[in-house]
């Protein structure tokens, strides 16, 4: 039962640089997330998805942008990278209830030079 | 505006000693509330959660958490830590409406 899978592990960007981060869910989950992790700021949220080709805006969306076409899968998109998006990303799916914990993916490692 | 504290960045324990990692939040309404854990590399895994009824949750590892609401807090523990359990703690909040608010997360070290 692989759960929420993030791929890649690791990249290393130019600024100016575009790249798409891909999250895969198996547990049918409705709901989806993308957060960044940074030092002393925990987790915070850039886009999330209430279901198949639905998006939403989070507390730093800027510089981001997310697809959900298939319900397993939620992408990010950064289409020019700055070293201000360094960071940590991670996945989250849930199901369609808030009472219920967010599942989470083991992270993507980006650095932007 | 809503937020969620820890105020503890990092909590040093004797193994076998009990532990408490504190959380406190200023959220309107009747939130759900959640403790999560980090390891090294790893994304967060769910610990317990807190919805309605009995103050004192339960939840996996031996954890278990305390709902005050007139204090507003939701302080993690345990009685007797191990080594294993030094980690990332991060409490989190949901208000409703798809908005779940982390804390800043307190780093356990569970000294042999």
């Amino acid at each position: 039962n692989a759960g929420v899978t993030q791929t890649p592990k690791f990249r290393v960007l130019k600024t100016g640089q575009s790249m798409t981060l891909l999250c895969a869910q198996d547990m049918n989950h409705e709901y989806m997330y993308w957060y960044r992790q940074d030092p002393g700021m925990g987790l915070r949220l850039i886009h999330y998805s209430v279901g198949e080709g639905t998006t939403a805006k989070g507390e730093v969306p800027d510089g981001y942008n997310v697809s959900r076409l298939k319900k397993q899968n939620f992408l990010l998109g950064l289409e020019s990278a700055a070293p201000s998006q360094t960071s940590v990303y991670f996945c989250a799916s849930r199901e369609d209830r808030s009472d219920q914990p967010q599942h989470f993916g083991d992270g993507t490692r980006l650095s932007i030079l | 505006a809503q937020s969620v504290a820890q105020p503890e960045d990092q909590v040093n324990v004797a193994e076998g000693n009990p532990l408490t990692v504190k959380c406190t939040y200023s959220v309107s309404g009747n939130p759900y509330l959640f403790w999560y854990v980090q390891y090294p590399n790893r994304g967060l895994q769910f610990l317990l959660k807190y919805i309605t009824g009995d103050n004192l949750v339960k939840g996996s590892y031996g954890f278990e958490a305390e709902f005050n609401k007139s204090q507003t807090s939701f302080h993690l523990k345990k009685p007797s830590a191990l080594v294993s359990d030094s980690a990332l703690y991060f409490c989190a909040v949901e208000p409703g409406a798809n908005n779940l608010f982390f804390g800043t997360g307190t780093r356990l070290t569970v000294i042999p």
